[in-house]
């Protein structure tokens, strides 16, 4: 079975620092990975997809098969960037190819 | 994103009652999925449904059930509600190549008291 895994629930940075939210994952086939990001009253929403290979808000994940992990990263944070971000996993293909696995989520907040 | 619906939006039960949950949807998507939401442990998957006959348990479906009664709705029952199911419920639809892209409803903040 798969699991993600987002060790930190809460982080606080300070405008203009860099920022890392990470995830790892366990999963024996070949996964999908993605971020989901909640901001204040708003519906969760797909930030980046793996395969994808794009920023977008300024954010980068890049897949480490070797580490298991998928961190999300921007060089520099903004006060708009607080929210929650949920990293998921999707197996590729198959059967259940489109069911998500969360992970606990980490709330962002960027002070100014 | 208005194409997906959650009704009631805020929900206060006592246990025991029977409650029902509604999603519905206008993006013609052929799958649909409910997730309760926990602080500390994220979205965890009720149900999913890949298409109006098909119906399949997610992680945590024990105490709840569902009906797909049209390809655009999607219902959440708890049949017997007890205080360890208050939470944030959330809908979500997608189509089935579009890989892990979900569309999520606003949600419902269900209270058992």
């Amino acid at each position: 079975a798969q699991r993600v895994t987002q060790p930190e629930k809460l982080l606080s940075v300070f405008k203009g620092a860099p920022v890392e939210l990470k995830c790892n994952y366990s999963y024996s086939g070949s996964p999908e990975l993605f971020w989901y990001v909640q901001y204040s009253r708003q519906r969760l929403q797909l930030l980046l997809r793996h395969i994808s290979r794009e920023s977008i808000k300024g954010f980068t994940a890049d897949l480490n098969k070797g580490e298991t992990s998928f961190h999300l990263k921007k060089p520099f944070a903004q006060e708009e960037d607080s929210a929650m971000y949920y990293c998921a996993l999707s197996c590729a293909g198959g059967t259940s190819y489109g069911k998500l696995t969360f992970g606990q989520g980490t709330i962002l907040t960027v002070h100014p | 994103d208005a194409d997906v619906t959650q009704t009631p939006r805020n929900r206060i039960t006592k246990t025991g009652k029977r409650i029902m949950l509604e999603c519905s949807q206008t993006k013609g998507h052929d799958r649909m999925y409910w997730y309760r939401q926990d602080p500390g442990l994220g979205l965890r998957l009720i149900y999913y449904s890949f298409d109006v006959k098909d119906i399949n348990k997610g992680e945590i479906s024990d105490g709840y059930s569902v009906s797909r009664q049209a390809q655009a709705k999607f219902s959440l029952s708890l049949e017997s509600a007890i205080p360890n199911q208050t939470a944030l419920y959330f809908c979500a639809t997608s189509e089935p190549f579009g890989g892990g892209e979900q569309y999520f409803g606003p949600g419902t903040r269900l209270t058992v008291t």
